[in-house]
């Protein structure tokens, strides 16, 4: 069974400082990767999926079959940024989602 | 980008009574909808797949006679909580799925509920 590890509960970083966020993961198939955002009171977003290869909102997450890990990457952390964070593992034969514990992200002036 | 309704966003229902909740996608026709309960501070755990015209798919532990889901069109799917109870108390959210949109769910609001 696939199995999603997101070791922070919380992190909390000051404003300009880098953040990284850490994802493992197990799965037996090849993996598919996101990172999803709540911000408070708001519904769950897409923030990116290591597919796309792309930076959004600063952040960048780069897919490590070795290492079996995702994390999530942001230079510099903006106050903004201060959200819940889920990784979350598409198991691609019923196209379920297999979503981390979450990480709870604390962006201090 | 695509939108995904859910209705009511909190509702407060005594013991025993049932509650639907529906999920509709506002401006796509979603392949599949999935149905999440979220405790306080917690992840989301995958109660049910929902296919239009076929029956759910129930995860391990989900009671299907419990929660009832119907998925009559490509843009509604509905999550019945029948004869609920204090322990079914909890945020509901739904998301959708589009067919070959790179496999992306799009997720509604959420739906609070409080059985007392």
């Amino acid at each position: 069974a696939q199995r999603v590890t997101q070791p922070e509960k919380l992190l909390s970083v000051f404003k300009g400082a880098p953040v990284e966020l850490k994802c493992n993961y197990s799965y037996s198939g090849s993996p598919e990767l996101f990172w999803y955002v709540q911000y408070s009171r708001q519904r769950l977003q897409l923030l990116l999926r290591h597919i796309s290869r792309e930076s959004i909102k600063g952040f960048t997450a780069d897919l490590n079959k070795g290492e079996t890990s995702f994390h999530l990457k942001k230079p510099f952390a903006q106050e903004e940024d201060s959200a819940m964070y889920y990784c979350a593992l598409l198991v691609l034969n019923d196209y379920k989602l297999s979503f981390g514990a979450g990480t709870t992200v604390t962006v201090r002036a | 980008g695509a939108v995904v309704s859910q209705h009511p966003s909190w509702v407060i229902c005594k013991s025993g009574t049932s509650v639907k909740i529906e999920c509709r996608s506002l401006d796509f026709q979603a392949t599949t909808m999935f149905w999440y309960r979220q405790f306080p501070k917690q992840s989301l755990m995958l109660m049910a797949t929902s296919n239009e015209g076929s029956k759910a798919t129930y995860e391990q532990g989900v009671e299907k006679d419990k929660f009832l889901i119907n998925h009559a069109s490509l843009t509604l799917s509905t999550l019945t909580v029948t004869s609920a109870h204090p322990e079914d108390s909890s945020f509901y959210i739904c998301s959708a799925r589009v067919a070959g949109r790179w496999n992306i769910q799009y997720f509604g609001a959420g739906t609070r509920l409080s059985v007392l």
